[in-house]
């Protein structure tokens, strides 16, 4: 089985330029999360999909946070404008319809916002 | 309030000693999950263990074992014989038994020393 797949490895951008990650689940999983982890943090949930519908995103800076799902498949999350603070790594995440059983990590995204 | 210590920040053990990593949690509920995350240098997270709260049993596998506690709320990790390849930041996590509220610890650097 193939594992998550994210892209770029990695991001360096100057403050307010945007960025945009994208994200290929594993084939069938129905749920998709997008976590932002910063050094020394454990992954703090942004925004939660079931197929292409938002279940969660209350954690979403929303301001200058997007995510989108289409076709409940790959996903994008921008940010735009980026700010210093907006320094992680940017981990999605999937798993299948019963969610308690864990999820399946992606390599992340290492963005450096300088 | 949903929360998960992990008091250890780092730990250097040598190569083949034993090494235990401790979680604490705090939850407002009677049933939940208790999860187990490896993080490589290469960044995934990697799934090791879901533990039910009504399931007290521990649990091992291989080289890696589990002691959960209800009365603690602890959820104890035991690497008998660590080696080179264990070294990694290892997560521990809760969730409500549908899997959407899921929370982190900050993680605990273990470096194994050859």
């Amino acid at each position: 089985e193939a594992g998550v797949a994210q892209s770029p490895r990695y991001k360096i951008i100057e403050k307010r330029q945007s960025v945009a990650f994208w994200c290929n689940p594993i084939s069938g999983h129905a749920t998709l999360y997008w976590y932002q982890q910063i050094l020394g943090q454990g992954p703090k949930l942004l925004i939660q999909f079931q197929n292409n519908g938002v279940v969660d995103d209350s954690q979403l800076p929303k301001d200058r946070f997007s995510a989108e799902r289409l076709k409940g498949v790959d996903s994008t999350l921008k940010i735009q404008p980026a700010k210093l603070e907006d320094s992680a790594v940017y981990l999605c995440a999937s798993s299948p319809r019963d969610r308690a059983y864990g999820y399946t990590f992606g390599s992340g995204t290492r963005l450096t916002v300088v | 309030a949903q929360k998960v210590t992990q008091a250890q920040t780092e730990i250097s053990v040598v190569e083949k000693e034993d090494v235990t990593l401790d979680c604490v949690y705090e939850t407002r509920d009677t049933t939940y999950y208790l999860f187990w995350y490896k993080q490589p240098p290469s960044g995934e997270l990697v799934f090791l263990i879901r533990r039910n709260s009504f399931d007290e049993q521990n649990e091992i596998s291989g080289r890696y074992s589990w002691n959960f506690q209800k009365s603690t709320s602890s959820f104890n990790f035991t690497i008998t014989a660590s080696q080179v390849v264990d070294s990694a930041v290892y997560f521990c996590a809760l969730s409500d038994l549908t899997g959407n509220q899921f929370y982190f610890g900050t993680g605990t650097s273990l470096t194994v020393i050859p």
